[in-house]
């Protein structure tokens, strides 16, 4: 199957700074990759939509200058926590979408998960 | 944004048992996808389903796609401890994100 993977999995990092999350998908090209986070015993939100080789879209009440993607080839999205605060800790997860994204068979796969803690 | 209706929130049965769980929308999605968080985890796939009325299996889990598009169920049967986690119903459409569910925790007492 479809794998995906995330680094790190787990950062802690002083108030403050800015942290990079890379995601890659191991074995399948994505144009399309997405940012969640999650709260604890929660259900996923959706970020951010990156496309590969243009800007991403993000969903409302996402600040782009704080949470940063780059989606610079089609195994390879980052996301960057710009000047992290505490309130900014929370589970990142990154996912890949397998096929154009306009097909009946698209799937997405998803990321490990990066727990960011800020101090 | 848009979340579908997952039922229920939780569940606690007895190893065993035979475990039901339900997603609906108020509108049709094109593929409905089941996917289960462990702890600490990313959701990883379980079934994927692309037509509507398709009945999935996937060794001791059953999943269908409903007929008016605006549903579908995922059924474990014989439950055993690994089932424990909670588990996410998404819709797609053409050119969109997934929508999800708010999950349903599954524990299972031995």
């Amino acid at each position: 199957g479809a794998v995906v993977s995330q680094h790190p999995s787990w950062v802690i990092c002083k108030s403050g700074t800015s942290v990079k999350i890379e995601c890659r998908s191991l074995d399948f090209q994505a144009t399309t990759m997405f940012w969640y986070r999650q709260f604890p015993k929660q259900s996923l939100m959706l970020m951010a939509t990156s496309n590969e080789g243009s800007k991403a879209t993000y969903e409302q009440g996402v600040e782009k200058d704080k949470f940063l993607i780059n989606h610079a080839s089609l195994t390879l999205s980052t996301l960057t926590v710009t000047s992290a605060h505490p309130e900014d800790s929370s589970f990142y997860i990154c996912s890949a979408r397998y096929g154009s994204g306009f097909m009946e068979t698209d799937t997405q796969y998803f990321g490990p998960g990066t727990r960011l803690t800020v101090l | 944004g848009q979340q579908l209706n997952q039922s229920p929130q939780s569940m606690f049965i007895q190893e065993g048992e035979d475990v039901s769980m339900n997603c609906t929308s108020s509108s049709i999605f094109n593929t409905w996808l089941w996917y289960k968080q462990d702890p600490g985890e990313g959701p990883v796939l379980l079934i994927a389903l692309y037509k509507a009325g398709e009945l999935t299996s996937n060794g001791r889990l059953t999943a269908q796609f409903g007929i008016t598009r605006k549903d579908s169920f995922l059924n474990i049967s014989a439950s055993i401890p690994s089932d424990v986690g909670i588990y996410f119903c998404a819709g797609h459409r053409a050119g969109t994100a997934l929508i999800f569910g708010k999950g349903t925790t599954l524990s299972v007492s031995s």
